[in-house]
């Protein structure tokens, strides 16, 4: 099955940029989609299919995705950016929807 | 505005059958646009897909858990449900519902407030 992997934590100062990488193999041959998940809540789209923003997501979030690696990067990151981060994929076959492990971003 | 929302016990016991539906509002179930999607995340974990659904009943289920795993459509009630068999400690999680967008792309755009479900 397909693996993605995400650095388990990721630190960042307040007003610095923060990025998150997702890797899998040839992973820039497929969509990549974002969430953002804060403490006792349900994920929320942040970026779909690699970089597009869903409607009320600041511009300040955006994502690329190129060979083994798809990276989230948030700009000018505030304090309300504190949060775990997913990636995920559809990887046609058997268990399709793939989740990566997981990053908790901290703002410092 | 779309809404999901989980339902059903929050404490099961080992061996027995965790049952929840999702129930879908301001907007129709019976749309081949999207597929509905059952997704848990145990506690300090990632999230793990379950599986989905369409609108008429084609299943796609996790090959872990296949062989314990029913997912079933309403569309009369817009409600989806997710019936596990034989529950043990690991199948403790948040139980989230969310709607599966398709056109290629394959993306959960909405999602339910989530279930705690504890097996003790």
């Amino acid at each position: 099955s397909y693996v993605l992997t995400q650095p388990p934590s990721v630190s960042v100062a307040p007003g610095k940029t923060a990025t998150i990488t997702c890797g899998g193999h040839n992973i820039g041959t497929k969509s990549v989609h974002w969430f953002q998940q804060k403490p006792g809540q349900a994920p929320v789209l942040v970026i779909f299919y690699d970089s597009e923003r869903p409607s009320g997501i600041p511009e300040r979030f955006s994502g690329s995705n190129s060979g083994n690696t798809a990276t989230l990067t948030i700009s000018r990151v505030e304090a309300g950016d504190e949060a775990d981060y997913h990636c995920q994929v559809w990887n046609s076959g058997l268990d399709p929807v793939v989740f990566g492990g997981g990053t908790k971003l901290t703002v410092l | 505005q779309l809404q999901l929302q989980e339902s059903g016990p929050g404490l099961v016991k080992p061996s027995e059958t965790l049952s929840l539906t999702c129930t879908v509002s301001g907007d129709s179930i019976s749309t081949s646009e999207y597929y509905w999607a059952w997704v848990r995340q145990p506690p300090g974990k990632g999230l793990a897909w379950i599986g989905h659904i369409s609108f008429r009943g084609n299943t796609f289920y996790n090959t872990s858990l296949k062989s314990r795993l029913t997912i079933s459509v309403d569309t009369s009630k817009d409600q989806f449900s997710l019936n596990l068999t034989s529950v043990t400690a690991a199948d403790t999680a948040v139980y989230y519902c969310a709607r599966l967008m398709t056109r290629g792309l394959y993306y959960l755009d909405s999602w339910g407030r989530g279930a705690l479900v504890s097996v003790s």
